[in-house]
């Protein structure tokens, strides 16, 4: 994945407001994508995850699309929360061993 | 919480010390990942079991590092001769197979001295 030190790319969102967060992988032979939230001192949380077959996936409060032509995958929040504030990752998950690869990070500060 | 513990918690621990986390796994998930994460950085894959049998060690997962899972459930992970570059956060993931959703515990914070 990126890297980018300790310098996390943050998005900063109105409470209410839509957030959306973008990650691109790196390995196009990946079938199984997720997204996980991490908050500080916590481990990954699982949000949401997308198979390669499918291109758009919807939770609560949760939308993931996946385009494949340009390897990209991003991760739409509808009505942000104060509690959404956390450090978002996307992994990929290759057939290989099924470990997982992280992007770098995105920050989500939600100001009330 | 997801089910995944950790222990310890937090561990300080003076250079050169040998330390050791345990991992227990959400019952009855026969996959267990070991990961590495430094500040600022997404989780680094360091190895994986499939129930009791170490399938895939990392690069990054140097001789002075050595995982077991003896009896194909809890994992425990032990770093020899820690240096300071060793600080992190060890985090542990489960998985039930056919399922590829990996569940993390909370993690341990080392902190060599």
């Amino acid at each position: 994945g990126e890297s980018v030190g300790l310098h996390l790319p943050t998005l900063s969102v109105q409470e209410g407001d839509n957030s959306i967060i973008n990650c691109a992988y790196s390995n196009s032979a990946s079938d199984y994508f997720i997204w996980y939230k991490q908050e500080s001192g916590k481990g990954p949380q699982f949000i949401i995850d997308i198979r390669s077959n499918m291109d758009k996936r919807q939770g609560q409060r949760v939308t993931v699309l996946l385009n494949k032509t340009v390897k990209h995958l991003s991760l739409q929040i509808a009505a942000t929360q104060p509690g959404d504030s956390a450090v978002y990752f996307c992994a990929e998950n290759s057939a290989a061993g099924n470990k997982l690869t992280f992007g770098g990070g995105t920050r989500v500060l939600v100001k009330p | 919480d997801t089910g995944v513990s950790q222990d310890p918690r937090h561990k300080i621990t003076k250079r050169g010390q040998n330390v050791t986390f345990r991992c227990d796994p959400i019952s009855e998930h026969n996959r267990l990942y070991w990961y590495r994460q430094t500040l600022g950085q997404g989780p680094e894959f360091l190895t994986y079991f499939q129930n009791e049998a170490q399938l895939e060690k990392s690069r990054l997962l140097s001789d002075r590092f050595s995982a077991e899972r003896p009896k194909g459930s809890f994992s425990t992970l032990e770093i020899q001769r820690t240096e300071q570059g060793d600080s992190a956060m060890y985090l542990c993931a489960s998985v039930r197979d056919p399922v590829e959703t990996q569940y993390f515990g909370p993690g341990t914070r080392l902190l060599v001295l």
